[in-house]
C-alpha cells in the first residue's frame, strides 16, 4: 500500500503570498489531519477532516484553511503568508473506525517564507 | 492547563545500553498514549500505543510503560544501536482524532 503523499515537498514563498499544499491519504483512510511543526512550538494540530467535513480545528488564525474532497484527498491553504508560517506541514491519515488515534504521516511539505 | 512534557530535550547513550525516555502529562485523562519516531526531514512514524488499563507494552526491543497515577509514560529501547538515533515523540489523544504531542527527545546512540 502506498503511504501518505504530500506535494510539494519544498517551496519558497514571500510574505503576503498564499500557498496550497496537497495530501493524498493511504487508500481506504478517510480521516486526514494536518499539523504544523516548528523548532520552537513542536507539532501543533491544525485541523482534521472526515468525509469532507472538518471535525476538529486547532488554535490557528483564519488564514489557515483546509478542505477534503470526496476521494479523501485533502488540501490546506495559508493566505497572506507571514515569516512565522515557515514550517514543516505534515499531513496524516487514519482508517475509519480506529478510535485509538494512531496516525500515518506523510513526509511533509517544507515551507519557507521570505 | 493541559501539558505534555518530555523532560529531556536530548539524550546520548552508548551503543548496547538501554535508553529510557520520559513523558509526563498534566490535566489529561488519556485513554491511550502513543509513541512516534521522527528522523530529520521526515514525518513521524507510529511505534507503539498503550491503553490506560495496560501497565506495559512490548514490541521487539521497545518497551513502554504507562502509570496513570504518576501521569507518566516511560519508553525504553534495549540493546540500543546507532540506527535507533532519532527524535522520539509521545502523544495523547484529545477528543476525536486530535493528537497532542510532546516536544520530543532527540536520542543519539554512540558507537
Amino acid at each position: 500500500k502506498a503511504g501518505v503523499t504530500q506535494t510539494p515537498r519544498y517551496l519558497i514563498k514571500t510574505r503576503g503570498q498564499q500557498v496550497t499544499l496537497s495530501c493524498s491519504p493511504i487508500s481506504g483512510h478517510r480521516s486526514v489531519s494536518w499539523y504544523q511543526q516548528t523548532p520552537g512550538q513542536g507539532l501543533q494540530f491544525l485541523f482534521e477532516y472526515f468525509s469532507e467535513t472538518q471535525r476538529n480545528k486547532g488554535n490557528f488564525p483564519g488564514r489557515f484553511s483546509g478542505r477534503q474532497f470526496s476521494n479523501s484527498r485533502s488540501e490546506m491553504n495559508v493566505s497572506t503568508l507571514e515569516l512565522g508560517d515557515s514550517a514543516l506541514y505534515l499531513c496524516a491519515s487514519s482508517p475509519v473506525g480506529r478510535n485509538t488515534g494512531e496516525l500515518f504521516f506523510g513526509e511533509g511539505s517544507r515551507l519557507t517564507v521570505l | 492547563s493541559q501539558k505534555i512534557e518530555q523532560n529531556s530535550e536530548a539524550l546520548n547513550i552508548q551503543e548496547g545500553k538501554t535508553a529510557t525516555l520520559t513523558c509526563n502529562y498534566t490535566n489529561y485523562s488519556p485513554a491511550y498514549l502513543q509513541w512516534y519516531r521522527q528522523d530529520p526531514g521526515r514525518g513521524p512514524v507510529f511505534l507503539l500505543l498503550i491503553r490506560e488499563n495496560e501497565k506495559e507494552k512490548r514490541k521487539e526491543r521497545l518497551k513502554v510503560t504507562f502509570d496513570t497515577t504518576l501521569k507518566q509514560s516511560l519508553f525504553h529501547i534495549t540493546a540500543s544501536q546507532p540506527a535507533d538515533s532519532a527524535t522520539y515523540l509521545c502523544a495523547l489523544l484529545q477528543g476525536a482524532q486530535k493528537l497532542v504531542f510532546g516536544q520530543g527527545t532527540r536520542l543519539t546512540i554512540n558507537p
